[in-house]
């Protein structure tokens, strides 16, 4: 099983700073590497699919990079809206993954 | 409108028998990898399992056995039956469309509590 360690669980910033998240894997999972934003008593919604592709609708202030087991989740000028938990997913071997999370709050 | 909407969660005693129901609209689910992904309360995201193809199935390791995944193409429908259920297995299900694919459609999500 690929395990994804999302560190740290919780991240704190102002509005408008910008938030990196990071997420590993234990192996090589490149491209199928996604992201999901959660609000409390929501369901999640994917942002960003295959290291790099914004899902449509998606603001352009969330991007996606990395490779192989490094993975980053860019979120610039962070608006209140954002303030969120946000997992990684990987669909390169069964069975899928998702890390453990990490909370963006509010500082 | 694309969407899922699930049903059949409740409260069910342990060592018990559930069916979930998730309905698909604005897209055909025989089309489309599909899956179950369970949140316990607190915790983070799980994958439950996916069907695929013609009646391809994963399910996660600790899983099988004891569920089972299903669709109904006829009525649009994916199902999850889950047996000889434990406390462990309460969480929030929710039906997504993807699996091997990025998960992009989710349903609302439908509340299990196993507890006697």
């Amino acid at each position: 099983e690929i395990v994804l360690t999302q560190s740290p669980a919780t991240l704190s910033f102002y509005p408008g700073e910008t938030a990196t998240l990071s997420c590993r894997a234990s192996q090589n999972v490149s491209p199928y590497l996604a992201w999901y934003q959660q609000k409390p008593g929501q369901a999640p919604r994917l942002l960003i699919y295959d290291v790099s592709h914004r899902d449509t609708g998606i603001p352009a202030r969330f991007s996606g990079s990395g490779s192989g087991t490094d993975f980053t989740l860019t979120i610039s000028s962070l608006e209140p809206e954002d303030f969120a938990v946000y997992y990684c997913q990987q669909r390169s071997n069964w069975p899928l993954t998702f890390g453990g999370g990490t909370k963006v709050e509010i500082k | 409108e694309v969407q899922l909407v699930e049903t059949g969660g409740g409260l069910i005693q342990p060592g018990g028998s559930l069916r979930l129901s998730c309905v698909a609209s604005g897209f055909t689910v025989s089309g489309n990898y599909m899956s179950w992904v369970r949140q316990a309360p607190g915790k983070g995201l799980e994958w439950v399992s996916t069907i695929y193809s013609t009646e391809i199935t994963h399910y996660a390791d600790s899983l099988r056995g004891r569920f089972s995944i299903s669709r109904d193409n006829s009525k649009n429908m994916l199902s999850l039956h889950m047996n000889n259920l434990t406390a462990e297995d309460t969480a929030v299900y929710y039906c997504a469309r993807g699996g091997g694919d990025a998960f992009d459609v989710w349903g609302q999500g439908t509340v299990v509590t196993v507890s006697s």
